[in-house]
């Protein structure tokens, strides 16, 4: 198996830039998929794969990736945009599906 | 458009099983998916339970592996997830979801069921 370790908070002022990273090692072989939680709602996709934004997701959200880090960047940060962000990849053995601690960002 | 619901009892006991099915709407689980199960315990994060396929193969997170078990009902549309001994650790949201085969994504997701394991 493998974690994924993700930053337990980050906060941006409204209609700024902020970057969200996921560490561990099964990103070196896979792809983050990543997800936007809303209090009591259901995770929602927002980002996936090399470079997939699910329909209606909007364009200030991007993702990158680079050796073992996976990074969500939103640009022109939005009050709606508050939240708990995971990300999840496969495992090292890539049968299995390991989500990171989650982010919660606040808009400022 | 795709609908998961899940559906079970929201209370149990200590040591009883969960049982959870999930009625998929609006497209066939005999497709090429797999349909997953995720769970959250109460402020805290996801846990990937496991997933399975249309051919029945399953796979279970290590962690939970020997007391979880799945299956599907093609002919309802439905999956289903049972979990053994339940203690309080197991409290917690349990999301039914679809997942991508060739990876760990997630498009679709249920509303969500919160159990809850108590004396």
């Amino acid at each position: 198996s493998s974690e994924l370790t993700q930053d337990p908070a980050v906060s941006v002022a409204l209609g700024l830039t902020v970057r969200i990273t996921c560490q561990g090692d099964s990103l070196r072989s896979y792809y983050a998929s990543w997800y936007h939680q809303r209090p009591g709602q259901a995770p929602a996709l927002v980002f996936y794969s090399e470079n997939v934004r699910p329909s209606g997701i909007p364009d200030r959200f991007s993702g990158s990736n680079s050796g073992d880090t996976a990074s969500l960047t939103i640009t022109g940060a939005q009050a709606e945009d508050e939240g708990d962000y995971y990300c999840s990849s496969r495992d090292t053995s890539g049968n299995l599906v390991v989500f990171g601690g989650g982010t919660k960002l606040t808009v400022l | 458009q795709v609908n998961l619901q899940e559906s079970g009892p929201g209370l149990l006991k200590p040591s009883e099983t969960l049982s959870l099915t999930c009625a998929v709407s609006g497209y066939s689980i005999n497709t090429g998916y797999y349909w997953a199960w995720i769970r959250q315990p109460p402020g805290k994060g996801l846990e990937w339970i496991g997933r399975i396929f249309r051919s029945g193969t399953t796979s279970y997170n290590p962690s939970l592996k020997s007391r979880v078990s799945m299956s599907q009902d093609a002919s309802e549309n439905q999956f289903s997830l049972k979990l053994t001994s339940v203690t309080a650790a197991d409290t917690a949201i349990y999301y039914c979801a679809r997942q991508f085969i060739e990876s760990s994504t997630v498009d679709y997701w249920g509303q969500g069921t919160l159990v809850t394991v108590s004396s």
